[in-house]
């Protein structure tokens, strides 16, 4: 069974501070990695992807890559309180069809 | 932005009755997913579906669930005899060119089976 694994928190930073938030994954395979964000009771949001190994900047938010340790992770910079919601880690795996979906990790964000 | 629209935002159905869950993907977009949601729970795969066929399924995709394509525009995730565990939110989504770009949700069906 393949899986996602994510730290469900939550995980509570002060404004300004730096978020990360991390998933692992047990397809070894796998070669498309996502983050998404899902405020309560809204559809998930694509944050950002990455598919290679290393880092991925935009704007505020960080994909880091480790394909070796099947480690993805996502770093928010100067958090802000409207980033509190659940951050979803989503991978797909050998095929190329299938996205798993971690169960999140709910950041709260004090303002 | 182009989004992905879903009809209806809720839907509230007796035990045992058929449910057609409408979407219309973005419009140059080839790949087109459902995914559920129980309350509480992970986003779950249900099936993909690309040049108007099934390319990959989960275990969640029995006999009783099958999805279509009518026309150019419309996706549909169509559950027969429906049971009060379907009660969740439904997504719809899709992606661009290739299966493994990102793919774009819709706001999603509540269905309520009761």
């Amino acid at each position: 069974q393949k899986e996602v694994e994510q730290n469900s928190g939550p995980l509570s930073v002060p404004e300004g501070a730096i978020a990360s938030l991390n998933c692992t994954y047990s397809d070894r395979g796998s070669q498309s990695f996502f983050w998404y964000r899902q405020y309560s009771g809204k559809s998930p949001e694509l944050i950002m992807f990455i598919y290679s190994n290393g880092d991925k900047e935009d704007g505020r938010f960080t994909a880091q890559l480790n394909k070796a340790s099947q480690y993805v992770s996502l770093l928010i910079r100067d958090s802000q309180p409207s980033d509190s919601a659940t951050y979803l880690c989503a991978v797909i795996g050998t095929g190329g069809f299938k996205t798993i979906f971690g169960a999140g990790t709910r950041l709260f964000v004090k303002a | 932005e182009p989004e992905v629209t879903q009809t209806p935002s809720h839907q509230v159905t007796q035990m045992g009755q058929e449910v057609i869950l409408r979407c219309v993907p973005i419009s140059n977009h080839l790949y087109f997913y459902w995914y559920r949601q129980i309350l509480g729970q992970k986003v779950e795969f249900l099936v993909s579906f690309y040049n108007n066929e099934i390319s990959e399924k989960s275990e969640i995709f029995d006999d009783q669930f099958s999805v279509e394509r009518p026309d150019g525009s419309n996706f549909t995730l169509k559950i027969r005899s429906t049971k009060l565990e379907d009660s969740a939110m439904y997504f719809c989504a899709s992606s661009e060119r290739e299966s493994n770009q990102p793919q774009h949700f819709g706001d999603g069906t509540r269905l309520s089976i009761l």
